[in-house]
């Protein structure tokens, strides 16, 4: 089963618009990581958020995590046309004593030169 | 520093038939894991291993058998490969089993006819 929901499933900006994604989920985690695809490759981890942390940057990416509403939210600024991607949220249950991750269905970015 | 390699890229068999993806890291990663990617279901969790000389199912783990021969190596093996095996696996690593960022190969792209 699912344990991250992606919203949108697609989003369209203009390049310099910032974007924003969101991810809800079921379960109580650990922490929550967001992952980027680029088109025929592999994901490559963006930033890492654990369950007691509320808020965390990393460049142009911010990430923020309610665990009372249980979602996550990415926000990209100032979009340039290689953030055009797939981006991923992931899970790592309070229940599963391997790590293991779960991944949500991700959003597809295109920024437009 | 390859980091996560995997292979085949590319594969076609016929129903039937069976066959091996093999997946080295040379991160000194004690996890490894191996996911799925379908259109519209995100990835979802094959096997996975923790360490070396343990494996454990995943999410989806029939019609696959995996083989953690050393603490560099994870194979997948399709033994009667199906069509509903067609798919993008993908193999992962990380440093310790409970936390920390996923780092992902290329992806083999799988095609049963």
């Amino acid at each position: 089963s699912q344990q991250g929901e992606e919203d949108p499933q697609a989003l369209s900006i203009q390049e310099g618009e910032n974007a924003t994604m969101n991810c809800s989920y079921k379960t109580s985690i650990n922490n929550l990581q967001w992952y980027r695809q680029n088109s025929g490759r592999g994901l490559v981890h963006l930033i890492l958020i654990r369950s007691n942390e509320r808020e965390k940057h990393s460049g142009r990416l911010r990430v923020t995590l309610d665990t009372s509403k249980k979602s996550s939210s990415l926000l990209i600024t100032a979009s340039r046309a290689a953030d055009t991607a797939s981006y991923f949220c992931a899970t790592a249950p309070v229940s599963s004593n391997t790590g293991k991750l779960i991944f949500g269905q991700g959003t597809t970015l295109q920024v437009k030169p | 520093n390859a980091g996560v390699t995997q292979t085949p890229k590319f594969q076609v068999l016929k129903t039937g038939q069976s066959m091996t993806l093999q997946c080295a890291q040379d991160m000194n990663h004690n996890s490894m894991y191996w996911y799925r990617q379908d259109p519209g279901m995100g990835l979802r969790l094959i096997y996975y291993s923790a360490s070396e000389g343990t494996t454990d199912k995943g999410e989806v783990p029939n019609g696959y058998n995996v083989s953690r021969l050393n603490k560099r190596e994870f194979s997948l093996r399709l033994e009667s490969a199906a069509p509903s095996q067609t798919s993008v696996y993908f193999c992962a690593s990380r440093r310790d089993g409970h936390t920390g960022e996923l780092f992902f190969g290329e992806g083999s792209r799988l095609t049963v006819l």
